[in-house]
Parts: structure tokens; sequence; C-alpha cells
């Protein structure tokens, strides 16, 4: 299957700082990739909708202004958490379909990036 | 999808066993549904699909049921191993919106030697 990659795999940062996390398509195009966030013990939740080439759509209650996510090419999107705070920690996971494969497909997931804010 | 908090629903099943792992979807008009497996500190990993036009289908020990008459879905495990231990989610792909999927609460699946 398709691969997903995600960097880091985790990290931690101080409190007011930013953190970008990037996710790669290795071996398809995506022009759409999504962002979840999973809290421990909790399910996935969707918090955009990142398209290569304009402006990511954000779920409601989603903080564009501090979650910022760039799309710049097929192969990559990446999203920031803007001035970081301990309620911000939590699995980021990035999700991507094969703009070959069309509809009613899979998505396949990248590992997730364990951040801790402290 | 539904949200269940802090506690995720547990099966224990004892290796060997069958499992069969539920889940209630929450919109009628979804046309594609996908079973994940998530082992701890990992992304969701893709098990099997199944378009609305079907109520069945199978994979290797696996098979996945689609009831949307009461909007359910269920995930079969035949012969279940060691390895199977992890949180399983359904996830729903509601119509016109490609790709955004809806994960349902999930279930921990504990196998017992």
């Amino acid at each position: 299957g398709a691969v997903v990659s995600q960097h880091p795999s985790w990290v931690i940062c101080k409190s007011g700082t930013s953190v970008k996390i990037e996710c790669r398509s290795l071996d398809f195009q995506a022009t759409t990739m999504f962002w979840y966030r999973q809290f421990p013990k909790q399910s996935l939740m969707l918090m955009a909708t990142s398209n290569e080439g304009s402006k990511a759509t954000y779920e409601q209650g989603v903080e564009k202004d501090k979650f910022l996510i760039n799309h710049a090419s097929l192969t990559l999107s990446t999203l920031t958490v803007t001035s970081a705070h301990p309620e911000d920690s939590s699995f980021y996971i990035c999700s991507a379909r094969d703009l070959a494969r069309g509809q009613g497909t899979e998505a396949f997931f990248g590992q997730g990036t364990r951040l801790t804010v402290v | 999808g539904e949200s269940v908090g802090l506690h995720l629903p547990t099966l224990s099943v004892q290796e060997g066993d069958n499992s069969i792992i539920n889940c209630a979807y929450s919109n009628s008009a979804s046309d594609y549904f996908i079973w994940y497996k998530q082992e701890s500190g990992k992304g969701p990993q893709f098990i099997i699909d199944i378009r609305s036009n079907m109520d069945k289908r199978q994979g290797q020990r696996v098979t996945v049921l689609l009831n949307k008459t009461v909007k359910h879905l269920s995930l079969q495990i035949a012969a279940t191993q060691p390895g199977d231990s992890a949180v399983y989610f359904c996830a729903e792909n509601p119509p016109d919106s490609w790709g955004k999927l809806q994960f349902g609460a999930g279930t921990q699946v504990v196998v017992t030697p």
C-alpha cells in the first residue's frame, strides 16, 4: 500500500514555542491531506483538510490561527502548532489518499506525532 | 462517530477464538466504510473496507458486515492471535467529502493466552 510518513515521531517543546509537523506521501501524489488529533483513550478527531495550493479548511472549533497548515506540494503538508500550551499535548496524525486511485478508496495514515508541551 | 470520553470499551478474547467488534455509524448517507487497527503509539492501519452497495466483504481472517438499516458495522476476526491486540476503529466517509473520515469511538481488543 501507499506510504505516508510523518516527522517527527515525537517532540517535546516548551510552552509558548511553535512546533512544525510534516506529513509526506512517499510514493503517490495527494492533492488533499487530512490532519487529525487524538487524545489518550479517545478516537481520532478531524482537525482540518489540507488542500494543495490553497487554504486549508478547518473543522468547527479548531483555531486556524493556532494550527497553521501549509500544503505547498502534492506530497507535503505541514501542521504548525503556534504558541503551544500544555493542553495542545496530543497525538497528531495525518492521512492522505492516492489521487490516482480515485474515490471510494482507503486513506493511508502516517505513524503519528506525539507532541508534549511542558 | 460517537465519543465515549476517556474510556474505551474493551473486548477480551481468548487466543484462537473468533472476535466480533461492533460499531454504530452516524450518517445514513455515508457510502464508504473502513476498519482500522491502531497499536499503541502508532497511526491507524487499514484492515478492510466496504462500500454501501455491499453488506459483506471478506479478507484474510477478517470479515466486515454492513447493516444500513440500523447503521451498524461489525468486524469479525477469525482465530484471534496475540498480534491482534490493539484498538479497532470503524470510520465512515460521508458523501461529497472524499477522505474526511469520521471515526467511531474505538474498541480495545485484548487477546489472552
